[in-house]
């Protein structure tokens, strides 16, 4: 059974501070993985989606990583701004021919001005 | 290009009501899955439709059940509801295949006193 986990639960760093997120999985026969953001209350924003045969993808400031063989990723945040407060997400979706994700529990960030 | 909408954005219901929640998918895409999320287990999967037909369930009670439409339009509904069934339900489409993108609707506030 696939499992995600994500360290830390809650990060706080100053405004303009590069920042690393983690994600962790158990099984590495995954298709892709996504990162997303959630404000409170709010559905989610996908931020970046990177498959199995990629080891990176960059979207503006930020910057995620895989390493499918050690059950990692990363998702890097360059010059953090307060607009980036919020819940980070990491879902993988497991080889198998569905679109389900398997989620972790997220990293909640707060970027203080 | 509109996004996913799920209708209606807050509930509340009592307990032993039924319930019926509502998500449009983005145009085109073909596949739609629904999720809950609590503060206590995080986002878990319900069921993915593709054409119509469910093509993954996830680990809920038989009172949870879902359809789609042929104009990829999903509802699902659940039955005799819990306080436990207290939850933000999120919906996200796709043009449904596993190179593709997710992406979420707002979600429905569901509160069972």
């Amino acid at each position: 059974k696939q499992e995600v986990t994500q360290i830390p639960a809650a990060l706080s760093v100053p405004e303009g501070e590069n920042l690393v997120l983690n994600c962790s999985f158990t099984d590495s026969a995954i298709y892709n993985l996504q990162w997303f953001r959630q404000d409170p209350g709010k559905g989610l924003t996908s931020l970046l989606l990177i498959q199995s045969s990629q080891r990176e993808q960059t979207s503006g400031r930020l910057n995620a990583s895989l390493d499918k063989s050690s059950g990692r990723s990363t998702l890097y945040i360059a010059a953090s701004q307060p607009g980036d407060s919020a819940t980070y997400l990491c879902a993988v979706t497991s080889q198998g021919g569905s679109e389900k994700l398997v989620f972790g529990k997220g990293t909640k960030l707060t970027v203080n001005p | 290009k509109a996004g996913v909408t799920q209708t209606p954005r807050y509930l509340i219901k009592t307990r032993g009501q039924q319930v019926t929640l509502s998500c449009s998918p983005i145009s085109g895409h073909r596949s739609v899955s629904w999720y809950q999320q609590t503060p206590g287990q995080g986002l878990q999967f319900l069921f993915e439709y593709f054409s119509e037909t469910q093509r993954n369930k996830g680990n809920f009670p038989g009172r949870f059940s879902g359809r789609q439409f042929s104009n990829s339009r999903s509802e699902m509904n659940v039955s005799t509801l819990e306080l436990g069934d207290s939850a933000l339900y999120l919906c996200a489409s796709s043009g449904g295949g596993l190179n593709y993108e997710q992406y979420f609707g707002p979600g429905t506030r569901l509160t069972v006193t």
